[in-house]
């Protein structure tokens, strides 16, 4: 089946400790993407990637990091974490990025800095 | 300003009423997303167009490029629809994509 898996889906940490949140596809697509959502704020997008070791910024860079060593992964990592970084969190997929192709979501992973 | 604009924010109906929402943008683009949005919180794609119209069961997408209009139509609404609706569009032909809103949904029986 094909899918966006997101790990963990759910998780509260504490201000300062480093977090990775997994991202992988099992569709062999060239595009990912992190978005965070916000109420009031909608979907704001992370970083993206068009392929291995390419990434980008997006609207809202500050305070993540991502990586691209393999086609399947994407994780996210916030490596001083800050309250402001509570969010429900995305990653998403396509076959060349997000201009022409349809979009594939993961299942959101709800993360609370306390 | 907020580069893509939809309305309404909310909107409550009945089931079997003909739902419209609308998208408008500023940037200009070369497809546009609309995305459901379930109460869980998963979002799954529903269209990306980038002229004319698209069917897929009750639900229509619309986008008129010149006009920089997209909408979205559900035809014999059920409850089982009600959904945050979010437009999105990958600004300049980039993908740095930037997103509606959302319109949520809410068809009663």
């Amino acid at each position: 089946e094909a899918q966006v898996t997101q790990n963990p889906r759910y998780l509260i940490t504490v201000t300062g400790k480093k977090l990775t949140v997994t991202c992988s596809q099992n569709m062999n697509h060239e595009y990912m993407s992190w978005y965070r959502q916000d109420p009031g704020l909608g979907l704001r997008q992370i970083y993206y990637s068009m392929n291995v070791e390419v990434t980008d910024k997006g609207d809202v860079p500050e305070g993540y990091k991502v990586s691209r060593k393999e086609k399947r992964n994407f994780p996210l990592i916030l490596e001083s974490p800050s309250p402001n970084q509570t969010s429900l969190y995305f990653c998403a997929s396509s076959i060349q990025g997000s201009a022409g192709n349809t979009i594939y979501f993961g299942e959101g992973s709800w993360l609370t800095v306390v | 300003k907020n580069e893509v604009e939809q309305s309404p924010q909310n909107l409550t109906a009945q089931e079997g009423e003909f739902i419209t929402i609308n998208c408008s943008y500023s940037v200009g683009i070369s497809a546009l997303h609309w995305l459901q949005q379930h109460p869980g919180g998963g979002i799954v794609s529903l269209f990306m167009l980038s002229s004319g119209k698209k069917k897929h069961g009750r639900l229509i997408a619309t986008i008129n490029i010149q006009e920089k209009h997209s909408s979205l139509h559900i035809t014999a609404s059920h409850p089982r629809d009600s959904a945050v609706y979010i437009c999105a569009v990958p600004e300049g032909g980039n993908n740095d994509m930037r997103f509606g809103a959302g319109t949520r949904l809410t068809v009663k029986p």
